[in-house]
């Protein structure tokens, strides 16, 4: 079973409506992240949380939120969706423990498409 | 400048070559990441190393923290070897993570 899920898979919406992107995890890790992954980028931070209710924005968090009310889960908002934000999106889970910290597991990703 | 590097950015190999990418960051880091993604596919972690050297199957992972430079190498590459490459650096906080922008690599049979 893996550790991370995100759901959807896919999505196709429209510019201007709101969406929302789930991240599930059963490893128990302190911190979340998502990324969205383009052409000729690399990985790039959107939001990231390191407890319940604690997040922080990553480097392209403009027209993003996010939530965390429980450990297991992370949600990512685009409030207004717009064709910029058309993308794959990781979420990824890291934990640490006695300060050092080990790796990252990623989910499989979302594709979304704003039309 | 991007803050972490790799090289090459594309490359094809016959099946059973030696093969090495390179990375090389320019941020403070507590750890470096190599990761796996094949087309269409997720994003596996390989390795997570901080000094010296790591081994996994065919595949070897080093980093000089001098020179701040890792290498990944694969030993008898194969075709189900054909994936991006990733390379990226976390920093001394351990939960930011500026990532390259991958190496594509495609082996031959």
């Amino acid at each position: 079973d893996a550790g991370i899920t995100q759901s959807p898979r896919h999505k196709v919406t429209e510019t201007g409506t709101p969406v929302t992107l789930r991240c599930h995890q059963t490893e128990n890790h302190r911190y979340m992240y998502w990324y969205r992954q383009d052409p000729g980028h690399g990985l790039r931070l959107i939001h990231y949380s390191y407890g319940v209710k604690d997040t922080d924005k990553g480097e392209v968090s403009d027209g993003y939120s996010v939530s965390r009310s429980k450990t297991e889960d992370f949600l990512l908002t685009l409030e207004s969706a717009t064709s910029s934000q058309t993308s794959v999106y990781f979420c990824a889970i890291s934990g640490a423990t006695g300060g050092a910290y080990y790796g990252y597991t990623f989910g499989s990703g979302t594709r979304l498409t704003v039309v | 400048k991007n803050e972490v590097e790799q090289s090459p950015q594309n490359l094809t190999a016959q099946e059973g070559e030696f093969i090495t990418i390179n990375c090389s960051y320019s941020v403070g880091i507590s750890a470096l990441h190599w990761l796996q993604q094949h087309p269409g596919g997720g994003i596996v972690s390989l390795f997570m190393l901080s000094s010296g050297k790591k081994k996994h199957g065919r595949l070897i992972a080093t980093i000089n923290i001098q020179e701040k430079h890792s290498s990944l190498h694969i030993t008898a590459s194969h075709p189900r070897d054909s994936a991006v490459y990733i390379c990226a650096a976390s920093n001394t906080g351990g939960f930011k993570t500026i990532f390259g922008a991958g190496t594509r690599l495609f082996v031959k049979a």
